[in-house]
């Protein structure tokens, strides 16, 4: 089946501990991206990549890192997580980056930063 | 600057009419649009895409119309249902290029009503 999964679906953590969002694609897509998602503010672009080795910041990058090493994996690295980064985090990927290819996006990962 | 503004935040409407949601957009000049479906904590998921050179697509109970001269784009399911209660999510390439990434609307909450 193909789909886009994230690890963990749950996460309740402390200041400044570093944690890392787990994403992987099964599509053999080239583009990937990083959203997060908040009351009132709706679906904002984090990080993308465009290919392997390739990443560029999006909307809202402060605090956050990505790799992408392999097409498949895209994880988000939370160095020192503050609790202005509590939200609502999706992965998506297509085949490639805009030219209308429909975005897949994963289940959601909810961050708590405490 | 630029921004993206769906209608109201929440749509309430009976079984079996058609549902009429918009995405209104300015300082954009999109080279397509699409919209998604998103259910309470979950991933939205790819609904339609329009072209610019597009006036109108169609997928089962589902049209869209893209005016580029209003810069608006209407999203209608007629004959809706219950089960289609959702929050609808417009997107559009942020640069125009046709290339670029996706900017999201914040949604419009959609309730029908049995």
């Amino acid at each position: 089946e193909a789909q886009v999964t994230q690890n963990p679906r749950y996460l309740i953590t402390v200041t400044g501990k570093k944690l890392t969002v787990t994403c992987s694609q099964n599509m053999n897509h080239e583009y990937m991206s990083w959203y997060r998602q908040d009351p009132g503010l709706g679906l904002r672009q984090i990080y993308y990549s465009m290919n392997v080795e390739v990443t560029d910041k999006g909307d809202v990058p402060e605090g956050y890192k990505v790799s992408r090493k392999e097409k498949r994996n895209f994880p988000l690295i939370l160095e020192s997580p503050s609790p202005n980064q509590t939200s609502l985090y999706f992965c998506a990927s297509s085949l490639r980056l805009g030219q209308g290819y429909e975005q897949y996006f994963g289940p959601g990962t909810r961050l708590t930063v405490t | 600057s630029q921004k993206i503004e769906q209608n109201s935040e929440a749509l309430n409407i009976q079984e079996g009419k058609t549902a009429t949601l918009t995405c209104n957009y300015t300082n954009y000049s999109p080279a397509y649009l699409q919209w998604y479906r998103q259910d309470p904590g979950r991933g939205p998921v790819f609904l339609l895409l329009i072209r610019e050179n597009e006036k109108e697509k169609r997928k089962e109970r589902l049209k869209v119309t893209f005016d580029t001269t209003l810069k608006q784009s209407l999203f209608h399911i007629t004959a809706s249902q219950p089960a289609d209660s959702a929050t609808y999510l417009c997107a559009l390439d942020k640069q125009g290029s046709g290339y670029s990434t996706l900017t999201f609307g914040k949604g419009t909450m959609l309730l029908v009503s049995p």
